[in-house]
């Protein structure tokens, strides 16, 4: 079946600081991947996403870039700002292997950025 | 621009009472989910809709009931609330039932269970 790894958090940055926050994937066929970001108190949103080998998703200076090889999908941000203090979810969707395109989600990793 | 809305926000039960979470969204999508959010746990998935007139379970089904009722409105019920049950419910919809489309969520409904 499928399944999302996501880094544990909690993670805890510095304004200004580099982020990285480790994904991994198994899926049968050629999954669709996404990152959600979740506020506090609020639903989860979509951050960005990408469908096919060695694109790259960007969205409010977060990028990923799909990796079919190592099968990551890891995100990344030069430089976080305190209001990016948030739980980031890894997350796939595929057509194949019976999954009826639903989607499968990491745990979420717990990201608080200081002042 | 409402998306998808779910009521009740926050709610408390005691064991044994039933209840039904509301869903809607107005993005004409064909597709609606319901999630459980757990601490360390993720998004669970309880029931989807791929479409209008078509329901089915997801990982974690038992418990509940779900309802589509018209292409805008989903329902979760709950017809025997246990605390095992206490949880995060997210309602979410997509356009198409196809993997490059992503899922929009609701702002969640916070149900204790006593």
């Amino acid at each position: 079946g499928n399944s999302v790894t996501q880094m544990e958090g909690p993670v805890t940055l510095s304004e200004e600081a580099f982020l990285t926050i480790n994904c991994t994937y198994t899926a049968t066929g050629y999954p669709s991947l996404f990152w959600y970001v979740q506020y506090p108190g609020e639903g989860l949103q979509l951050l960005l996403k990408a469908t096919k080998a060695d694109d790259k998703g960007s969205n409010k200076g977060f990028e990923a870039t799909y990796r079919k090889e190592t099968t990551s999908f890891h995100l990344e941000k030069g430089s976080v700002q305190v209001s990016d203090s948030a739980v980031y979810f890894c997350a796939l969707s595929t057509n194949s292997g019976g999954s009826n395109y639903k989607l499968t989600f990491g745990k979420g990793t717990l990201l608080t950025v200081n002042p | 621009n409402a998306g998808v809305t779910q009521t009740p926000k926050f709610q408390v039960l005691k064991t044994g009472q039933s209840m039904t979470l509301q869903c809607a969204q107005d993005m004409n999508h064909n597709s609606m989910y319901w999630y459980r959010q757990d601490p360390g746990m993720g998004l669970r998935l309880i029931y989807y809709s791929a479409s209008e007139g078509t329901t089915d379970k997801g990982e974690v089904p038992n418990g509940y009931n779900v309802s589509r009722l018209n292409k805008r409105e989903f329902s979760l019920r709950l017809e025997s609330a246990a605390p095992s049950q206490t949880s995060v419910y997210f309602c979410a919809s997509r356009s198409r039932q196809v993997s490059n489309q992503p899922q929009h969520f609701g702002d969640g409904t916070r149900l204790s269970i006593l």
